[in-house]
């Protein structure tokens, strides 16, 4: 069966601080596709990447990279020198062929950047 | 539109009334889907529209849920006689035909039952 977890409930780091947000999914296909998707206050989620199973290159976005290994099954989000603007809930997810087109979400961590 | 419109925005009833919500995806967005987000919860899915596909209703909680789509565009969830259980954001997504295609979410109507 598929499943995300996120393990971290909630995180709090000091501005300009790296954050590693971590992800790890369970799924019986080969064929898979994995998102990050960020909820601010104002509860509106904003979707920041997708990665399929057949890429496991590493992204870097400004300061936002992920980190993709099949071998751990992990999909890990790092903010680099975290902002006060980057406080919110992180929702790693899931689709993969046996769910189609639907997404499974973790939990979420919910992130908070002191000034 | 530009972007997924939900309605409305909150919603306040009292335990027993019945609440339609209301979703419009972006034009040409041929996939629809509902989630429900109860307080401090991640995302639980409720159903999902593909085209003129039978929806895929494995989601939904209880037969007092429903949803209908149509026109292949606008989209109403309707929960009957509520409970205070029901309170959550209810959100809603639109995206292209294709596994893997990402979602854009709506801002969600918070729906509390008193």
């Amino acid at each position: 069966a598929q499943k995300v977890t996120q393990a971290q409930t909630e995180i709090s780091v000091v501005e300009k601080e790296d954050v590693t947000l971590d992800c790890v999914y369970e799924t019986r296909d080969t064929t898979y596709y994995l998102f990050w998707y960020k909820q601010p206050p104002s509860g509106e989620l904003v979707f920041l990447i997708r990665r399929n199973s057949f890429d496991e290159q590493n992204e870097i976005s400004g300061r936002y990279s992920w980190n993709f290994q099949k071998s751990t099954s992990s999909f890990n989000f790092t903010i680099t020198a975290s902002q006060v603007v980057d406080s919110a809930v992180y929702f790693c997810a899931l689709s993969d062929m046996e769910y189609g087109n639907k997404l499974v979400f973790g939990a979420g961590t919910i992130l908070r950047v002191k000034s | 539109g530009a972007g997924v419109s939900q309605s409305p925005s909150n919603k306040v009833t009292e335990k027993g009334k019945d609440v339609e919500l209301r979703c419009d995806p972006i034009s040409g967005h041929t996939a629809l889907y509902w989630y429900r987000q109860s307080l401090g919860q991640g995302l639980e899915f409720l159903i999902y529209f593909q085209g003129n596909s039978a929806p895929d209703k494995s989601g939904l909680p209880s037969d007092r849920f429903s949803a209908e789509r149509t026109g292949g565009s606008v989209s109403t969830l309707t929960i009957q006689r509520t409970q205070q259980e029901d309170s959550a954001v209810y959100l809603c997504a639109s995206s292209l035909t294709g596994q893997g295609r990402g979602y854009t979410f709506g801002s969600g109507t918070r729906l509390t039952v008193v």
